[in-house]
């Protein structure tokens, strides 16, 4: 079974510039997270997907991300404009199951660096 | 608001030592879900093992076992005869009422043959 496929899996760009993520989740999994990992830090939730629907974009910096999973399958993040605070890992997961923490599989992630 | 602490930052061991990866939560909620993902150097995080709040029977799986105990909070990780590639930084985690999984910042855990 594929895992969960991301791309570019590395971006250099300045700040101010606009980039986007691409991420592809477990065929059949309805759930779709994209997190943000900080050098030295867990990953945090930036939002979750349920099919083609938002779940919960609480720590999503609206002024300059944005993401969307059209059709309910492969979804795309994107930071216009970029700030030198955005340089992490963005990793994209997906699960099964909806309603109950279950284990989700991650992709190898998108490593961000603004300059 | 849920809380995972990872008070270890870095451990060292030389091969075939034991070690233990402690891991200690704060939370309300009565129902909830633990978990331990790795991620190694290549950057994929690795889902290992996922507890609910109700079952606390300790776990084996071949060289790791979990301890679970609700007492004192503790999510605890043991490595029996470390080997470098169990060389990772490994994720203490938490999930509640909703399916948000709060993540600990991690151990890194570093196995010299």
């Amino acid at each position: 079974e594929a895992g969960v496929a991301q791309s570019p899996r590395y971006k250099i760009i300045e700040k101010r510039q606009s980039v986007a993520f691409w991420c592809n989740p477990i065929s059949g999994h309805a759930t779709l997270y994209w997190y943000q990992q900080i050098l030295g830090q867990g990953p945090k939730l930036l939002i979750q997907f349920q099919n083609n629907g938002v779940v919960d974009d609480s720590q999503l910096p609206k002024d300059r991300f944005s993401a969307e999973r059209l059709k309910g399958v492969d979804s795309t993040l994107k930071i216009q404009p970029a700030k030198l605070e955005d340089s992490a890992v963005y990793l994209c997961a997906s699960s099964l199951l909806a309603g109950s923490p279950y284990e989700q599989y991650f992709g190898p992630g998108t490593r961000l660096t603004v300059t | 608001a849920q809380k995972v602490t990872q008070a270890q930052t870095e451990i060292s061991v030389v091969e075939k030592e034991d070690v233990t990866l402690d891991c200690v939560y704060e939370t309300r909620d009565t129902t909830y879900y633990l978990f331990w993902y790795k991620q190694p150097p290549s950057g994929e995080l690795v889902f290992l093992i996922r507890r609910n709040s109700f079952d606390e029977q300790n776990e084996i799986s071949g060289r790791y076992s979990w301890n679970f105990q609700k007492s004192t909070s503790s999510f605890n990780f043991t490595i029996t005869a470390s080997q470098v590639v169990d060389s990772a930084v490994y994720f203490c985690t938490y999930g509640g009422g909703s399916e948000k999984l709060v993540f600990g910042k991690g151990t890194k855990l570093t196995v010299n043959p």
